[in-house]
């Protein structure tokens, strides 16, 4: 399938804010998610965007999506200890049925 | 409202033995979605079953089957185990398959 790319890991200090980066190579994605994913645990839903949006705002989460240079960003306002986690990035279209397309994930790691 | 519930949560299976999967998704959403997660791979998707029918399938040998219920439970089965099966086998539920999917915390098979 397509490729969605993360970077691996991130390190920031308590307080600070967290900016998580994926690209994507399908023009057609329709949906773009992010998934915090913690040790030993499922994938939790954090937040998503329609392809035609640019900006989701949802308290301390903001996602940007730059759709000419298949970019999408998820900020973490006020970073905490427990947002230290896998973040993965994912995107559907309907070419794909819709089954989500996962990024490697980004290994974030908040320190005191 | 419950969230999406997977059983049993670990598994330790044989080489040429078969284990069968259970998921049962939050009330009132009819698709299923199952995924494959491994350190080397990723997240990958497996299959998708909506109101009882298979709408898309993933890049998966046949040994990889699954079912869903009039009630929503989906069950997947993996015959004939090889040990690069072990992995996070993760469920996800969505209203409609196309929006917000919503995982469970995943059974972890281990295969020896």
């Amino acid at each position: 399938g397509e490729d969605v790319e993360q970077s691996l890991f991130l390190s920031v200090r308590e307080g600070d804010s967290s900016v998580i980066n994926c690209t994507y190579t399908d023009s057609s994605s329709t949906y773009l998610y992010w998934y915090k994913q913690e040790p030993g645990a499922g994938l939790q839903l954090l937040t998503y965007i329609f392809s035609n949006m640019d900006m989701k705002q949802d308290q301390r989460l903001t996602v940007l999506l730059n759709k000419k240079d298949k970019h999408l960003s998820l900020r973490i306002a006020d970073t905490q200890t427990g947002d230290s986690a896998i973040y993965f990035c994912a995107e559907t279209h309907i070419n794909s049925g819709y089954a989500l397309n996962f990024g490697k994930g980004t290994s974030l790691l908040v320190t005191p | 409202k419950a969230g999406v519930t997977q059983t049993p949560r670990y598994l330790i299976k044989t080489r040429g033995q078969q284990v069968t999967l259970s998921c049962s998704p939050i009330s009132g959403h009819r698709s299923v979605s199952w995924y494959q997660q491994t350190p080397g791979q990723g997240l990958q998707f497996l299959f998708e079953y909506f109101s009882e029918t298979q709408r898309n399938k993933g890049n998966f040998p046949g040994r990889f089957s699954g079912r869903q219920f009039s009630n929503s439970r989906s069950e997947m089965n993996v015959s004939t185990l090889e040990l690069g099966d072990s992995a996070l086998y993760l469920c996800a539920s969505s209203w409609d398959g196309h929006t917000e999917a919503f995982f469970g915390q995943g059974t972890r098979l281990t295969v020896v």
